[in-house]
């Protein structure tokens, strides 16, 4: 099972917004909803900030935002703040019956 | 409060095995697949395994398919990764993860290292 496809770098300035992009197969991304999104700072365990391509956990701020357009899925944060600096992956359920990580993508908040 | 804790991790040579523990607590563990997720030095996360609330249905990457073997304790609220035939490739933070359809709790990882 191959990774998705993530940029490997993003970077915006605080109060700006910055899309993450995340490009899959119809095996993987394109035929399920069961997409989701980690954040993890460095030495820390990840922490999901959205599931199933949209839903947001309770707690997790509403300037993350998540949607799905064909094989290919995306984050958006708004309103950039220094804390949001991290690696951030993404995740799908494949048709194998496994999950699959992207790539990773490191946020620079400028 | 979910907390997830995982053990058992350390150095072991190339060929050799070591099983892996993640202690549950805070949810009701038996109604919740479970997964664990690895992460090399430096590098980014790879799914490893899955395993169902009633241990019945398991998941296995590719790269570890018919080395390592995931179950679980639903009467101990524990999680285990059994790893045979280990490589240097394996050498990574073992996380332990409650869910499967998404990763919603994480422990904070145990280190296994493969080395001569």
């Amino acid at each position: 099972q191959s990774a998705l496809t993530q940029p490997a770098s993003v970077s915006g300035s605080p109060g700006q917004s910055i899309t993450i992009s995340c490009t899959g197969t119809s095996s993987d991304v394109g035929d399920y909803n069961y997409v989701s999104w980690y954040q993890q700072h460095p030495g820390k365990a990840p922490k999901v900030m959205i599931y199933d391509v949209s839903n947001r956990p309770s707690g997790v701020s509403n300037r993350f935002s998540g949607s799905k357009s064909g094989n290919t899925a995306s984050l958006t944060i708004s309103g950039l703040q220094a804390e949001d600096e991290a690696d951030y992956y993404c995740s799908s359920y494949t048709s194998s019956s496994t999950r699959v990580f992207g790539g990773g993508t490191k946020l620079t908040v400028l | 409060e979910v907390q997830l804790v995982e053990s058992g991790g350390g150095l072991v040579q190339p060929g050799g095995s070591m099983r892996l523990s993640c202690a549950a607590s805070g949810f009701t563990f038996s109604s919740s697949a479970m997964s664990w997720v690895r992460q090399a030095p430096g590098k980014g996360l790879e799914w490893v395994s899955g395993v169902s609330g009633s241990g019945a249905s398991t998941y296995y990457a590719d790269s570890v398919k018919g080395r390592f073997t995931i179950s679980r304790d639903n009467s101990k609220n524990t999680l285990y990764l059994q790893m045979n035939s280990l490589r240097v490739a394996d050498t990574a933070v073992y996380y332990c993860a409650e869910g499967f359809w998404s990763l919603v709790h994480w422990g904070q990882g145990t280190l296994v290292t493969v080395s001569s």
